[in-house]
């Protein structure tokens, strides 16, 4: 079946990197993304990469994919206060049941300390 | 600005009661999606829309009912049938080809 799954919980200090990681089951995922939800917010898409490559690197965030292993991770460099959030990964599925599905993980609660 | 619009953001109900929940956007965006949010157990979806005035059960649409009658809305009805509807509920929409969701704000729900 389609499963994502992350780890629940990460605490940073404050200028650190921070890594998320995260692991998904199915192997037609074209895309994965990286949403980033503050408290009593939406979910806010931060960066994606597509199933063909293996690195994307969008200012301090870096997205690293292991498409062997069906991992992902998110590095965000020189970790803030403002970083402070949940961290959602999501994969799309190719065959998706005809819409466009995206199957979420629990999300990673980050949290960056001084 | 183009978006989402969640309202209530926060909204109560008493037990036995049916609340719904509001959701516009102004995209153009086809596909609309309600997701329920509780602590530790990320997104489930509850119903979808692709097109106007057709929608689909998600993972959990037992005691939720939506409607599509217009492109822009897709407003989702909270009934006495659901259990336990004390949650955060997200409406999310994209368009075919686009890269992953828009999502609203969010509506917190507390039942009293």
């Amino acid at each position: 079946g389609e499963d994502v799954e992350q780890s629940l919980f990460l605490s940073v200090r404050e200028g650190d990197s921070s890594v998320i990681n995260c692991t998904y089951t199915d192997s037609s995922s074209t895309y994965l993304y990286w949403y980033k939800q503050e408290p009593g917010a939406g979910l806010q898409l931060l960066t994606y990469i597509f199933s063909n490559m293996d690195m994307k690197q969008d200012q301090r965030l870096t997205v690293l994919l292991n498409k062997k292993d069906k991992h992902l991770s998110l590095r965000i460099a020189d970790t803030q206060t403002g970083d402070s959030a949940i961290y959602f990964c999501a994969a799309h599925p190719l065959f998706s049941g005809g819409y466009n599905k995206l199957i979420f993980g629990a999300g990673t609660r980050l949290a960056v300390h001084p | 600005d183009g978006g989402i619009t969640q309202s209530p953001k926060y909204l109560f109900r008493k037990e036995g009661q049916n609340v719904t929940l509001s959701c516009e956007q102004n995209l153009n965006h086809d596909a609309m999606y309600w997701y329920r949010q509780d602590p530790g157990q990320g997104l489930r979806l509850i119903y979808y829309s692709q097109i106007v005035n057709d929608f689909q059960k998600g993972d959990i649409a037992e005691g939720y009912s939506v409607s599509r009658e217009k492109k822009e809305s897709f407003p989702l009805t909270v009934t006495s049938a659901q259990k336990n509807p004390t949650a955060f509920y997200l409406c999310a929409s994209n368009h075919p080809g686009d890269y992953g969701y828009t999502f609203g704000s969010g509506t917190r729900l507390t039942v009293v």
